[in-house]
């Protein structure tokens, strides 16, 4: 198995445009989750998912933030519009539980 | 809301030596705690986990052990050696469903 996979894996854009980002989980697993890293906070549990449905999104720091999860093999967070506060590392991880969390290599987000 | 806090935020030490890092957790409902171990620029990675029906879980150099009515639990890490040193973090499973990451320890292990 590949492990979890996320694209890009570098994201450069400007304050304003739309930045979606995308994860495939692990064969196999039913929890899929977002987190997002800095400096500052760490790591932050944005939303995650059980079986595609949306379990607990009170981590989305705002409206502009949205996630999906249209089938058990593909998940995307999107951004709209995007602001420089948005810059970090967003991690999607994928578990058979909600337990032992499998991170994929993440995507480093810029915002100008 | 629930919070898991972490110490020492840095940690240096010798090779060979032993190095120990602690987190407290609030939730008392809290049953499930790993540990994940980041390396620069690369994704976090499953190091050793326990549940709260154990004190103590060894894996070769690295063990943890928990203390449920202090709400305490520990890493351990003896011998260390320089492919030790990285960002780790410990997390507790929060309302039985979710992980709350502590704010994660440098450990830099001088050779």
């Amino acid at each position: 198995d590949a492990g979890v996979i996320q694209s890009p894996r570098h994201e450069v854009t400007e304050m304003g445009q739309e930045v979606t980002l995308r994860c495939k989980p692990i064969s196999g697993h039913d929890y899929l989750f977002w987190y997002r890293q800095t400096m500052m906070r760490g790591l932050e549990l944005l939303i995650y998912f059980n079986n595609n449905v949306p379990i607990d999104d009170s981590g989305m720091p705002e409206d502009r933030f949205s996630a999906k999860m249209p089938n058990a093999s593909f998940s995307t967070l999107k951004i709209q519009p995007s602001e420089p506060r948005d810059s970090a590392v967003y991690f999607c991880a994928s578990s058979l539980t909600n337990e032992k969390l499998f991170f994929g290599s993440g995507t480093q987000l810029s915002v100008l | 809301g629930e919070n898991v806090e972490q110490h020492p935020s840095t940690l240096s030490v010798q090779e060979g030596d032993s190095a120990v890092i602690k987190c407290t957790y609030s939730d008392s409902a809290s049953n499930y705690f790993p540990w994940y171990k980041q390396e620069l620029g690369k994704r976090p990675q499953l190091i050793i986990d326990i549940r709260s029906n154990v004190g103590e879980k060894k894996d070769q150099r690295i063990a943890v052990t928990l203390n449920k009515t202090a709400k305490h639990f520990s890493l351990h890490i003896t011998e260390t050696q320089p492919e030790d040193s990285a960002v780790y973090f410990c997390a507790a499973s929060i309302h039985g469903n979710k992980l709350v990451f502590g704010a994660g320890t440098i450990l830099r292990v001088k050779s």
